[in-house]
Formats: structure tokens, C-alpha cells, sequence
């Protein structure tokens, strides 16, 4: 089974900043990786897709990069609406498809 | 716009069986390629895969899960349920169904369902 891992676990920010936001694979997962926000009471909403493409209506200021084990979403300056939980998830080697633990992006 | 929606009971017993269906609309669950999937989240905590479903009944589950877990789907109705057997307070979490992309290289999951608690108490 892949374990996927994510740091930091909190990422505290202020509006109009940058985050970088990392998710690690036990094994290489080439480009299947995908980042999910979840917005407290909501279900998780795919962001990105095969590592770097962005899904429906996704904003730019979202991007994600890497490939192999080490993955990067980088939200470019944030907005108030993108303080959440943000998680990746492999799909890759399945089954099964595994996620990591999550990074929770709040306000500094 | 595809639409999934989660129902079934709220509340099952310790040992008992914990069966949900979800509804999909805006679409027909047995266009290809698509996996049909279940994803629970206990509260406070982060995702966990349960299982998924072809539109022709091939299923992959949790290994953790497997022995207790069934999912089927239901073409006539436009939708797939999951039944996980045995239940323990552990099993308690927010159940979401979600559809995943069948092609190789392209099983992420998108949408989810708004997503149903169920809790496992006596």
C-alpha cells in the first residue's frame, strides 16, 4: 500500500500570501496524484488532477507541480475562501487509493 | 451537471449491518468509463477509500474492509450501495459517494455526494 504524507499539518497564513503546501509518496506514483479541498460541512472538491492540471472552474491561483514522490500545491495568494483542509491522494497503485493526512490552512 | 446524493440510516447498532445507497442524477451511472466509489471521513479525521464499482459490477475494496464490505449497483435505479457488515463504533463517520474516472492513470474522484453521518451506538 502506498502512504501518502503531507506537511505541514497547519499552515498558518495571512490573506494576500502565498502557501506551499507538500505531499509525499512511500513509492513513486508518477503523475496520478490529486489535491482535494474541503471547506468545514462541505464534501472534499477536486482541485487538481494528474499532478499539475487544474479541474473545472478551479481558479489559477492554484497550481500544483511534481511527479515521482514529491508533490507541491501552491495557492499563490490567498483568498478568504481558501482557508480549508486540503488533501492529496494517489491513484496510482490501487487498490487501494490512499490519501494523505491533510494540511489545514488557517488565518495567521 | 452529474449529482450524487447519499441516503440510508443515521443511527445502526454495534454488530449490525450499515447500508447506504447513493442516488446519481444528471447523468446515467452506467456510462463508461466511470468507477462508482465510497470514501468515509470518522469526525475531526481525514479520508479514507472504501470501495469502488464498475457500471458492469466488477468491485475493488479496502483490503481492511474487504470481508465486511458489498457494493452493488443498481442500473434500472441509477444507483450503488454500499453495505458494511459487522459495524463498531470505529465505523462511525461521514460516508461519501463519489465518481472516479475509469481510465488508467485517471481515478480521481469527482463529484462527491454532500456526504451522510452515520453513527454506530447502542
Amino acid at each position: 500500500e502506498i502512504v501518502m504524507t503531507q506537511s505541514p499539518a497547519t499552515l498558518s497564513v495571512s490573506p494576500g500570501e502565498r502557501a506551499t503546501l507538500s505531499c509525499r509518496a512511500s513509492q513513486s506514483v508518477s503523475s496520478d496524484l490529486a489535491w482535494y479541498q474541503q471547506k468545514p460541512g462541505q464534501a472534499p472538491r477536486l482541485l487538481i488532477f494528474g499532478a499539475s492540471t487544474r479541474a473545472t472552474a478551479i481558479p489559477a491561483r492554484f497550481s500544483g507541480s511534481g511527479s515521482g514522490t514529491e508533490f507541491t500545491l501552491t495557492i499563490s495568494s490567498l483568498q478568504s475562501e481558501d482557508f480549508a483542509v486540503y488533501y492529496c491522494q494517489q491513484y496510482n497503485n490501487w487498490p487501494p487509493f490512499t490519501f494523505g493526512p491533510g494540511t489545514k490552512v488557517d488565518i495567521k | 451537471q452529474l449529482q450524487l446524493q447519499e441516503s440510508g440510516p443515521g443511527l445502526v447498532k454495534p454488530s449490525e449491518t450499515l447500508s447506504l445507497t447513493c442516488t446519481v442524477s444528471g447523468g446515467s451511472i452506467s456510462s463508461s468509463p466511470y468507477y462508482w466509489g465510497w470514501v468515509r471521513q470518522p469526525p475531526g479525521k481525514g479520508l479514507e477509500w472504501i470501495g469502488s464499482i464498475y457500471y458492469s459490477g466488477s468491485t475493488y475494496h479496502s483490503s481492511s474492509l474487504k470481508s465486511r464490505v458489498t457494493i452493488s449497483v443498481d442500473t434500472s435505479k441509477n444507483q450503488f450501495s454500499l453495505k458494511l457488515s459487522s459495524v463498531t463504533v470505529a465505523d462511525t463517520a461521514l460516508y461519501y459517494c463519489a465518481r472516479q474516472p475509469a481510465s488508467p492513470g485517471f481515478h480521481w474522484f469527482d463529484p462527491w455526494g454532500q456526504g451522510t453521518l452515520v453513527t454506530v451506538s447502542s
